[in-house]
């Protein structure tokens, strides 16, 4: 069975960067797409984006400025950043597998952006 | 956008009684590979997302049989025939058809 673990800073301060690590095992990160996914009281469940090993990214329109995700296959992670971090980015984040019909995800891991 | 809306909020049920909840999206679901990218997820407090159904009607394993998904183009339905007290927690419908894929609001489901 394939398991999922979102690893990093819980407090980031305002205008730094968010940076984020999913590291799977149970199975192979090649055979399929990745998603990042974050849940917050004011905005619900948000899809931030997805990734392929062969370099398929795509990213949601309302945080595309602000994001980039990558991929170490030989880590068996991929990797969400999100820049110049405000309070409405304070949200419990989740990495899943698939995209369009996410089956398994991580335990969420919460970032709260503060000074 | 895709925009789901999903009704009611809130969803007070005696155990052993039926539960429906409602999910319409502002677009079409039909994705140009045939499928409908329609699921739906339990999330119990404290926990993630769990999926139940996917691609409207498709109950994911280990998903009890009391738990079924129907609909079509922008009407959607899930409906637990006999609610369990293990079925309380946040319902949310997601669409995986329109990039930038969308959940509903959440249904709360909770016993009477």
């Amino acid at each position: 069975q394939v398991q999922l673990q979102e690893s990093g800073p819980g407090l980031v301060k305002p205008s730094e960067t968010l940076s984020l690590t999913c590291t799977v095992s149970g199975g192979s990160i090649t055979d399929y797409y990745w998603s990042w996914m974050r849940q917050s009281p004011g905005k619900g469940l948000e899809c931030i984006g997805y990734i392929y090993h062969s370099g398929d990214i795509a990213y949601n329109p309302s945080l595309k400025s602000r994001v980039t995700m990558s991929m170490d296959t030989s880590k068996s992670q991929f990797s969400l950043k999100l820049t110049s971090v405000t309070s409405a980015d304070t949200a419990v984040y989740y990495c899943a597998r698939t995209t369009r019909q996410p089956e398994f995800w991580g335990p969420g891991i919460l970032v709260t952006v503060s000074s | 956008d895709v925009v789901m809306t999903q009704s009611p909020l809130s969803l007070p049920v005696t155990l052993g009684q039926p539960a429906s909840i409602s999910c319409r999206s502002s677009q079409g679901l039909i994705y140009s590979d045939g499928n409908t990218y329609l699921n739906w997820f339990q999330q119990r407090p404290g926990q993630s997302p769990r999926r139940l159904i996917h691609k409207v009607f498709n109950r994911d394993s280990g998903v009890p049989d009391r738990f079924s998904g129907s609909g079509s183009g922008t009407d959607f339905t899930l409906i637990i025939s006999r609610v369990e007290a293990e079925d309380v927690g946040v319902y949310y419908c997601m669409q995986g058809t329109h990039w930038p894929f969308s959940f509903g609001g959440g249904t709360k489901v909770e016993i009477k």
